[in-house]
């Protein structure tokens, strides 16, 4: 079953704009990963933050984790049309597997 | 660029034909993963591995096999291919559980 799920579903944003996404997931966890996935592709790892972090940082990405309220936020800072992509929130909550929500399409309009 | 590749990247089949789409990694990582993707959707984990003879079912049902005979490699296969089983699979590998996990491109699988 689902374990996360992102929104908005679709967000579009003009260049130079920030973007931000939202994850809320049902059960405790490990930790949470951020990944991209552009049209027809596999996925490319962004970002892992642990459940004992609050914030992370990688370049232009600023990712939030909230256990208590059990949510995610991923930021990306000065978007660039070449962001243009699905991001998706994926959380493991035991050693077997990580579970994805739906996904957040991004358009950054230039 | 990361050392997973799957084969096909795109494959047209007629119903009842029986496929096997590959997975390979250079990585040395034991744990693989398929994940089965419809176009704009989640992805949903079908099966997975722990390392050499381990082989197990995810979340989503799925009428697929796979098997882990090599390090390597994770071959997912389709005994009698059907018009319901036409979607993305994604095959990933990590070297722990709940890491970073390294996608292979995907291969699309329609079945007419």
């Amino acid at each position: 079953s689902q374990q996360g799920e992102e929104d908005p579903q679709a967000l579009s944003i003009q260049e130079g704009e920030n973007a931000t996404m939202n994850c809320s997931y049902k059960t405790s966890i490990n930790n949470l990963q951020w990944y991209r996935q552009n049209s027809g592709r596999g996925l490319v790892h962004l970002i892992l933050i642990r459940s004992n972090e609050r914030e992370k940082h990688s370049g232009r990405l600023r990712v939030t984790l909230d256990t208590s309220k059990k949510s995610s936020s991923l930021l990306i800072t000065a978007s660039r049309a070449a962001d243009t992509a699905s991001y998706f929130c994926a959380s493991s909550y035991n050693n077997n597997d990580m579970r994805f929500g739906a996904g957040t399409r991004l358009t950054v309009k230039p | 660029e990361a050392d997973i590749y799957q084969t096909p990247r795109y494959l047209v089949i007629g119903t009842g034909k029986k496929i096997t789409l590959e997975c390979s990694q250079t990585m040395g990582h034991d744990k693989m993963y398929w994940y089965q993707q419809d176009p704009g959707m989640e992805l949903h984990l079908i099966h997975y591995s722990y390392g050499v003879n381990s082989t197990e079912k995810g979340d989503l049902s799925s009428e697929s096999t796979v098997s882990r005979i090599r390090t390597e490699h994770f071959p997912l296969t389709l005994e009698s291919a059907r018009p319901s089983h036409t979607s993305q699979y994604l095959c990933a590998s990590s070297a722990q559980w709940n890491t970073e996990a390294f996608f292979g491109q995907g291969t699309r699988l329609t079945v007419v």
